[in-house]
């Protein structure tokens, strides 16, 4: 199994541009989280979805949108970029609450927002 | 904001246990404690997760006070490959994970 895997890596947008981070699980998980993590900082949850077609805001929700089309799936997208979106990106996913709940986490992307 | 307290950071010798304390005066019953690691700029890894009791794994120990204010997560064989961040985070409702500072464990040969 591949896990949690996340698309791209690393991307550099310019201020204004948009982009849509992909985050893919083979876990058949029900839940799935995407997170911010700035430097020297612990993570901020920003949506999570708890199934198929269903999103939910977490702590810092303002200038990002997600979408759970699959279950395997959550996207989470910048429709506007901005400098104070630069951080690591974490996608994680889980079973369902309140069964054992382990989050899975995935590498991370690194966007930098100029 | 996290409900949990975390010396900043701490120091362990090569192959001696390493005992990372928390304090989480705030838990309620039903909220379970779960710890995970972060290793330099990789994803998080779930370390262990304990409600009452102590717990062990093949990873670490939890040991719970029994006014459930406090724990430490004790690894017992601390390696190199242990220097990371590690978080102790309050099991909310719904699973969502709330990330504090957390502590710095370096280990040093």
């Amino acid at each position: 199994n591949a896990g949690v895997t996340q698309t791209p890596k690393f991307r550099v947008l310019k201020t204004g541009q948009s982009m849509t981070l992909l985050c893919a699980q083979d876990m058949n998980h029900e839940y799935m989280y995407w997170y911010r993590q700035d430097p020297g900082m612990g993570l901020r949850l920003i949506h999570y979805s708890v199934g198929e077609g269903t999103t939910a805001k977490g702590e810092v929700p303002d200038g990002y949108n997600v979408s759970r089309l699959k279950k395997q799936n959550f996207l989470l997208g910048l429709e506007s970029a901005a400098p104070s979106q630069t951080s690591v990106y974490f996608c994680a996913s889980s079973y369902r609450y309140p069964s054992y709940n382990e989050q899975f986490f995935g590498p991370g992307t690194r966007l930098t927002v100029l | 904001d996290a409900k949990t307290t975390q010396p900043t950071s701490m120091d362990c010798a090569e192959g001696r246990a390493a005992n990372l304390p928390c304090n989480h005066s705030t838990i309620s019953g039903n909220e379970y404690v779960y710890w995970y690691r972060q290793i330099h700029s990789q994803g998080p890894q779930y370390i262990i997760h304990g409600l009452k009791n102590n717990e062990t794994n093949e990873m670490a120990s939890l040991i719970i006070t029994e006014d459930r204010k406090s724990s430490t997560l004790i690894l017992p064989h601390a390696t190199l490959r242990d220097t990371a961040v590690y978080y102790c985070i309050e099991h909310n409702a719904g699973n969502m994970l709330t990330f504090g500072g957390g502590t710095r464990l370096m280990v040093k040969p």
